[in-house]
């Protein structure tokens, strides 16, 4: 199984800035993920970070809102820019191990 | 597309009772995988139990066990004895097995509550 630390676990924001969340693996693997959690709904795929290219963006989701870096196999962030409290979420690393998925402990992100 | 229904908002048990959460897919895919993960207050999400579509038999880790029936694309999670510490969001999710990355679909999830 993989450890992930994820961090800041938490964090207040003021609308217009933006926040870099880091997640951190105990190994290495190919592919991060990072997953937006609303208040009260499910888990949804913002995008998937590989190593070394450019991370793929779902559908709803764009590059400039959400920049993602990989720098290696065992690390990745997340930013959210030019918050809104919209962006009000949980954000969730995660990496998959053959074939099951494990996560960080998340951020919950306020923006105000 | 793949989508994972769970039509019970909140689900309430007392301690050391049987509890069922219900979760039906649709999907046109014969191999695919299918999960159930808590997420407590923590946040942090924790797989309980996998069952392979290919699988007939029921998987079963300890107190948690799936009903799935291909056929009819339901996969219930079945808690029996239940502690305290069951109590969390529990979300049903589901992955294709087609060569290349496939995402996780989750469903809304359910909301367990344990009462002593």
């Amino acid at each position: 199984s993989a450890v992930i630390s994820q961090k800041p676990s938490r964090d207040i924001c003021q609308r217009g800035t933006s926040l870099t969340i880091q997640c951190q693996v105990d190994s290495q693997v190919t592919m991060m993920f990072w997953y937006r959690q609303q208040p009260g709904q499910s888990l949804t795929l913002i995008a998937t970070a590989n190593q070394g290219s450019e991370a793929t963006y779902e559908s709803g989701f764009v590059i400039d809102k959400f920049p993602i870096s990989r720098p290696n196999l065992t690390f990745s962030t997340l930013t959210v820019s030019n918050m809104s409290p919209e962006d009000s979420s949980i954000y969730l690393c995660s990496v998959e191990d053959f074939d099951r998925a494990f996560f960080g402990q998340g951020t919950r992100l306020t923006v105000v | 597309a793949q989508t994972v229904t769970q039509s019970q908002p909140e689900m309430s048990v007392q301690e050391a009772e049987t509890v069922t959460l219900s979760c039906t897919y649709d999907t046109s895919e014969s191999d695919y995988y299918l999960f159930w993960y808590k997420q407590p207050p923590s946040r942090q999400m924790i797989l309980v139990i996998r069952q392979e579509a290919y699988k007939q038999q029921n998987a079963t880790e300890n107190r948690f066990s799936v009903n799935f029936q291909k056929a009819a694309k339901s996969f219930s999670l079945k808690i029996s004895d239940s502690q305290l510490g069951d109590a969390a969001m529990y979300f049903c999710a589901y992955r294709n097995l087609n060569t290349g990355f496939q995402k996780l679909v989750f469903g809304t999830g359910t909301r367990l509550l344990v009462s002593p």
